[in-house]
């Protein structure tokens, strides 16, 4: 059965530092890897996703994440975080049906 | 071009109620999957339908149940309310352009007293 781990449930940061919210998977088959973003009373939207192909993947807002099939993880980075990036992040990954980890929450501070 | 929309926002019912939740795909969409998440929790995967027909299930009761209409918009029926019903319910569309992407509604946040 597929399953994510995030590994940090909270994740604080000061202003324009980088970040790195990680996130790992297991899988007996092969995976399509998602990270999305869920803003306060808000729907989840989409930052990026692993396919297939290049394992460095970028996506919106400044982020990319890197596949590592080795290590098993999907970890999202970002080199410079604004205030706005606070958030709820999610890493999921899809075989047949979409399954999430608990999330990460990334606090910014001025 | 239209996202995937949801409604109501938000449902206030009482225990042994029944409720019903609507979703609109995005435009060239055919597939729904319907989330449910708890408060500090991952969606976790109800269903999902594709042609009118219940493709995949999780692992939820059958006081849960679904359709999905000609024109792909779908509902998601709740039996039998208990408290622990209370949740984000998020819909989420794919269609054959990009099968392995979900695009995910607002969500209707149903509370259950």
């Amino acid at each position: 059965a597929q399953s994510v781990t995030q590994l940090d449930s909270q994740v604080p940061v000061f202003e324009e530092a980088p970040v790195e919210l990680r996130c790992n998977y297991s899988s007996s088959v092969s995976v399509y890897l998602f990270w999305y973003v869920q803003y306060p009373n808000q729907g989840l939207q989409l930052l990026l996703k692993y396919l297939s192909g290049s394992t460095l993947v970028k996506g919106i807002n400044g982020f990319e994440a890197e596949f590592n099939k080795s290590q098993t993880s999907f970890h999202l980075r970002k080199p410079s975080v604004h205030i706005s990036d606070t958030a709820e992040y999610f890493c999921a990954v899809n075989t047949d049906k979409l399954i999430f980890g608990t999330g990460t929450r990334l606090q910014v501070f001025p | 071009d239209a996202g995937v929309t949801q409604s109501p926002t938000h449902l206030i019912k009482t225990r042994g109620q029944q409720v019903t939740l609507r979703c609109s795909p995005k435009s060239g969409h055919d597939t729904v999957s319907w989330y449910q998440q708890a408060l500090g929790q991952g969606p976790q995967f109800i269903f999902q339908y594709y042609e009118e027909e219940e493709r995949q299930r999780g692992n939820f009761p059958d006081r849960f149940s679904g359709h999905q209409f000609p024109n792909y918009s779908s509902e998601l029926n709740v039996n039998a309310l208990l408290l622990g019903d209370s949740a984000l319910y998020l819909c989420a569309s794919s269609g054959w352009r990009d099968t392995d992407t979900q695009y995910f509604g607002p969500g209707t946040r149903l509370t259950v007293l």
